[in-house]
């Protein structure tokens, strides 16, 4: 069973609109949680991380926010562009395993 | 800096043949891994390396070997490719293991016939 779910395969926004990606767990373990965005053809690039002890990290046009007693975060992206087109993957670091567990990703796309 | 490289970026093989998937970086990091894509599944770790000389498993390590003899290369071998093998696989190093962000190469799209 997936540790890590993102339920939205994909998302179309409209330029200009806020993109809502969202992310749930089910590992208690995990205790770091980091996005990355993926064009295609290259490899994935790391985009914002929150830590286990704050519900909310914001930089520049990206929020995350994480919600540990429903194992849930999202990232919200305002406004959105063309160019924030891409796969998102949340990943959160197992403290246990020392290692890294990625969601199936979700794909975005921002409509001119 | 080059980052993270990655070498062939596409290669088919024929199913039994064996082949390396090249990783080097430039950034002096000490943790390295390989991971593979496949649809729906994101990207699980084969293999990982701690530091030069220290090798361990990751969730998907079946079919692979992995050695790390200097800082900068990370190879991955195949020893027996099989049609499940095909996939897209990405190296990503950090500065140290333990939850530090990683830097992924470019990626090799592998197809095994």
């Amino acid at each position: 069973d997936q540790q890590v779910k993102q339920n939205s395969p994909s998302l179309s926004v409209q330029e200009g609109r806020i993109s809502i990606l969202n992310c749930d767990y089910t590992n208690s373990m995990f205790d770091y949680f980091l996005w990355y965005k993926k064009y295609p053809a290259e490899g994935p690039t790391f985009l914002i991380s929150i830590s286990s002890i704050k519900d909310k990290n914001e930089d520049g046009r990206f929020t995350v926010f994480l919600n540990k007693s429903a194992k849930h975060l999202s990232l919200h992206i305002v406004p959105s562009q063309p160019g924030d087109s891409a796969v998102y993957f949340c990943a959160p670091y197992d403290v246990y395993g020392q290692n890294f567990v990625f969601g199936p990703g979700t794909r975005l796309s921002v409509l001119p | 800096n080059a980052g993270v490289t990655q070498t062939p970026k596409f290669q088919v093989l024929k199913t039994g043949q064996s082949m390396t998937l090249q990783c080097a970086q430039d950034m002096n990091h000490e943790y390295m891994s390989w991971y593979r894509q496949d649809p729906g599944m994101g990207l699980r770790l084969i293999h990982y390396s701690v530091g030069a000389g220290i090798t361990d498993q990751g969730e998907v390590p079946n079919g692979y070997n992995v050695s790390r003899s200097t800082t900068e290369d990370f190879p991955l071998r195949l020893l027996s490719a099989a049609p499940s093998q095909t996939s897209v696989y990405f190296c990503a190093s950090s500065y140290k293991a333990g939850g530090e962000t990683q830097y992924f190469g470019p990626g090799t799209r592998l197809l095994v016939l």
